[in-house]
């Protein structure tokens, strides 16, 4: 496993667009969050799963962002009617166990013209 | 909510000089977890070093340590003898286990290493 992979890395949308994002975590991590960031900015946390439940989604920007980790595998990170503010980075980490470090993927940049 | 500060938006440094990166944060708990990260350019972000805040000790790892003042909610990263592939962005995160295991972190230093 060579580590957290997302895709695609780069996403180009009209506003008024659905996009969804693809994350796959480190196989044997059963935690898995999704983080929004701006430019010049810190990483901005937007929801987390543990395995297949998503915990904690009150920090999802809107009820147009939603989330969804199936089989507790691989996750997806859908925005629909996409706004230019929605143009970022959105990162995904995973880790495993009750306190240990997040690994993150590249992410994938988002620009709504 | 908890919430961190790093007052230094950009720094320089000489290669094999040393850097220090300053961090503070704010919260009530007493159980949590501290994290440098490093964010390369168009590159993803990788652990530099954590640090469990029941441990008195510093952390380090290699040429990285911290300065951790667990009563002044202060979380300083130390680079010794930086190297050019230390040039990154540098993001201080806290996490405390059970807040829904999310990182919160702070706005970032832009670390530029010059030859």
């Amino acid at each position: 496993d060579t580590g957290v992979s997302q895709d695609p890395r780069h996403k180009i949308t009209k506003r008024g667009q659905n996009v969804t994002f693809r994350c796959d975590p480190i196989s044997e991590h059963n935690r898995l969050y999704w983080y929004r960031q701006t430019l010049g900015q810190g990483p901005e946390f937007l929801t987390y799963f543990q395995n297949e439940a998503q915990l904690e989604k009150s920090r999802l920007l809107s009820d147009r962002f939603s989330a969804e980790r199936p089989k507790g595998s691989f996750s997806t990170l859908e925005i629909q009617r996409t706004e230019q503010g929605d143009s970022a980075m959105y990162l995904c980490a995973s880790s495993l166990g009750t306190v240990t470090e997040a690994f993150f993927g590249q992410g994938t940049r988002l620009t709504v013209v | 909510a908890q919430t961190v500060t790093q007052s230094q938006p950009e720094m320089s440094v000489q290669e094999a000089e040393t850097v220090t990166l300053s961090c503070t944060y704010d919260t009530s708990e007493n159980n949590y977890y501290l994290f440098w990260y490093k964010q390369p350019p168009s590159r993803q972000m990788i652990l530099v070093i954590r640090q469990e805040a029941y441990k008195q000790q510093n952390a380090t790892e290699n040429r990285f340590s911290v300065n951790f003042q667990k009563a002044a909610k202060s979380f300083s990263l130390k680079i010794s003898d930086s190297q050019l592939g230390d040039t990154a962005m540098y993001f201080c995160a806290f996490m405390k286990p059970d807040y829904g295991q999310n990182f919160v972190f702070g706005p970032g230093t832009r670390l530029s290493v010059l030859p």
